[in-house]
């Protein structure tokens, strides 16, 4: 049974730092690209960033991009998000989800796994 | 980036009917290998989102069959041909044809 189990949340003043991490399980994790996504309270769902399986071809969103930087290790089996000078439209669920593909298949971004979330509060 | 938009936004209906949402994107997502990226997702309330259907008609693992989609280009439709109680929640259609990925507004079906 595939598992994605987010941690690292929490309320933190704006311009601060915070990291996020995902640990999973139940599929060969370096097989699978990775992705964060998020949903401000009450509303939909933005893509954040994506990485590959080897981490050789990372995305970001334009809304965080020179801010946030994604990362895994697969030794670990785990993916992060490393989100400096954070903004109060940063404040969300931030989901880590798995891609479709294997990556061998070099399709586009797809999820089809999602874990339940950890909540990030940008406020002073 | 592409715009996704979903009609309706919201959508009431008696159990055991039928339901249809429509997806629109501003750019076709029809990919240069034959596929077009358009998929579905139900967000259950109170739960993470959880893929329906993938590359416009496939349905994910365990998804029943009262679920389908349709379209090509730039319209697409999700049917669900007798709406359940556990149905409930909102769906989001989202392109990955291009980066960013983007999703629609979401649509809000609840049970009558």
């Amino acid at each position: 049974e595939v598992q994605l189990v987010e941690s690292g949340g929490g309320l933190v003043q704006p311009g601060r730092s915070l990291r996020l991490s995902c640990a999973a399980s139940g599929f060969t994790f370096d097989d699978y690209a990775m992705h964060w996504v998020r949903q401000a309270p009450g509303k939909g769902l933005e893509w954040v960033s994506g990485i590959s399986w080897n981490s050789g071809s990372i995305g970001y969103a334009d809304s965080v991009k020179g801010r946030f930087t994604i990362s895994r290790d697969n030794a670990k089996n785990s993916l992060y998000l490393q989100m400096n000078s954070l903004r109060a439209e940063d404040t969300a669920l931030y989901y880590c989800a798995k891609d479709r593909a294997i990556a061998a298949a070099r399709a586009p971004p797809s999820f089809d796994y999602w874990g339940q979330g950890t909540l990030v509060t940008v406020s002073s | 980036d592409i715009v996704m938009t979903q009609t309706p936004l919201s959508l009431s209906v008696t159990p055991g009917q039928p339901a249809s949402i429509s997806c629109k994107s501003s750019q076709s997502l029809l990919h240069s290998d034959g596929k077009t990226y358009l998929y579905w997702y139900l967000q259950k309330p109170g739960q993470s989102p959880q893929l329906l259907i993938y590359e416009v008609s496939n349905r994910f693992s365990g998804v029943p069959d009262r679920f389908s989609g349709s379209g090509s280009g730039t319209d697409f439709t999700l049917k669900i041909s007798r709406v359940e109680a556990e149905d409930v929640g909102v769906y989001y259609c989202m392109q990955s044809i291009q980066l960013p990925p983007t999703f629609g507004p979401g649509t809000k079906v609840d049970i009558k």
